[in-house]
């Protein structure tokens, strides 16, 4: 059974900082994995997709990387703003599901 | 073109009474996806269901819980005689009849409040 998990569950930083989120996985046969933000009261908004068979996607200041073999995906976060507080949610797809399976988040504050 | 559409936004019951959840997916699309989302978790995978068919059912609890996607009209999660650790936002995903099922749209989740 697929279990994903996220550290930390919570970061504060000032305006400007760069950071990195962090998604493990315990079963590396997936088919893709997706980073979401949440926003308070709203749905999901995907923001980076990455392919079993890649490495890295980027999509302007945000970075995500995958090592399946040891499951494991960073999403990197350069010059944050306040803008990008929000919960940042990881979830795979395994190659044999239809579904995803999340991660419980990481609720990130950007102070001005 | 409206995104996924879900009703009511915020709902409050009683405990012993129904909840019905409504989502109407993006136009076009024919798969629908439901999610729970209990407080300070990660959302989990309920119910995957295509037009008049459940294609996977194996995330939704085996009492009280029930779905379904009619040929015309939205697709309804219905919690029968809900009890307070049924408050959650549930959210519904929808995704095109063709091509990849994980590229889904969220709609923004209908939070349950059990009294």
């Amino acid at each position: 059974k697929q279990e994903v998990t996220q550290i930390p569950a919570a970061l504060s930083v000032p305006e400007g900082e760069n950071l990195v989120l962090n998604c493990s996985f315990t079963d590396s046969a997936i088919y893709n994995l997706q980073w979401f933000r949440q926003d308070p009261g709203k749905g999901l908004t995907s923001l980076l997709l990455i392919q079993s068979s890649q490495r890295e996607q980027t999509s302007g200041r945000l970075n995500a990387s995958l090592d399946k073999s040891s499951g494991r995906s960073t999403l990197y976060i350069a010059a944050s703003q306040p803008g990008d507080s929000a919960t940042y949610l990881c979830a795979v797809w395994g190659n044999y599901g239809q579904n995803f399976v999340f991660g419980p988040g990481t609720r990130l504050s950007v102070l001005p | 073109n409206a995104g996924v559409m879900q009703n009511p936004r915020h709902l409050v019951r009683r405990r012993g009474q129904e909840a019905r959840l409504r989502c109407s997916p993006m136009k076009g699309h024919s798969h629908v996806y439901w999610y729970r989302q209990l407080p300070e978790e990660g959302l989990k995978f309920m119910v995957y269901l295509q037009k008049e068919n459940i294609i996977d059912e194996s995330g939704m609890p085996k009492e009280r819980f029930s779905a379904e996607f009619p040929k015309e009209g939205p697709s309804i999660l219905r919690i029968q005689q809900v009890v307070r650790g049924d408050s959650a936002a549930y959210f519904c995903a929808s995704s095109p009849p063709t091509g990849l099922q994980e590229t889904q749209y969220f709609g923004p989740g209908t939070r349950l409040l059990v009294l």
